[in-house]
């Protein structure tokens, strides 16, 4: 019920491609949706996230997609340049679950020059 | 721009010690986490705090690990005696407000348990 499952678990683009990870939940409680990118040695940071008020969101390269009705969400990297070579997590919460965030399993990504 | 630190950012143990992971929050958070992630596998939760008190933990926060944040600015995550299986990153995390905002989190301290 609280977990978050994400695909693919790796993804390998070349320069200036799109780069799509997804991710689906179960819990219908959770309405905040973030993505968190980490490099090796680094904590997460994050880097985009939704409500489920909106199906999309847009920070400059970056796009969150949101299904509700699906419990979908997706990130999209427009233009995918090298140093977005990164490990990438989605994560969810709610209120009704707390402040925990309940994170995926993770995507490496990787971006050919 | 302010930040999350730790110390140490790595920890060699024996099995069985007591080990003290250490974070300052960034100042004007009210509330702190501590996650853990094995290597290659995906970040847990383990407990949130806030107002000196836990407020929420997961089924992994067992007696063996406790928290604490002894003056205004650290906030510490102990394990009581530890495990091989203990061996993982931890990061600490801090958020302003609790639900739905930002959690910021630190570089981690990786434990190593012999």
């Amino acid at each position: 019920q609280q977990q978050v499952k994400q695909s693919p678990q790796s993804l390998i683009v070349q320069k200036g491609g799109i780069s799509i990870i997804n991710c689906a939940y179960e819990n219908t409680a959770f309405d905040y949706f973030p993505w968190y990118q980490q490099f090796p040695g680094k904590g997460p940071a994050l880097l985009i996230a939704i409500r489920p008020d909106v199906s999309e969101k847009k920070e400059g390269r970056f796009t969150i997609s949101f299904n509700k009705s699906a419990k979908q969400f997706s990130l999209h990297i427009m233009d995918s340049q090298p140093g977005d070579s990164a490990t990438y997590f989605c994560a969810a919460s709610g209120k009704t679950s707390g402040s925990r965030l309940t994170f995926g399993e993770g995507t490496q990504l990787t971006v050919n020059p | 721009e302010p930040e999350v630190t730790q110390t140490p950012s790595h920890q060699v143990t024996q099995m069985g010690q007591e080990v003290i992971l250490r974070c300052v929050p960034i100042s004007n958070h009210l509330y702190f986490y501590w996650y853990r992630q094995i290597l290659g596998q995906k970040v847990e939760f383990l407990v949130s705090f806030y107002n000196n008190e836990i407020s929420e933990k997961s089924e992994i926060f067992d007696d063996q690990f406790s928290v604490e944040r002894p003056d205004g600015s650290n906030f510490t995550l102990k394990i009581r005696s530890t495990k091989l299986e203990d061996s993982a990153m931890y990061f600490c995390a801090s958020s302003e407000d609790w639900w739905g905002d930002t959690q910021y989190f630190g570089p981690g301290t990786r434990l190593t348990v012999l």
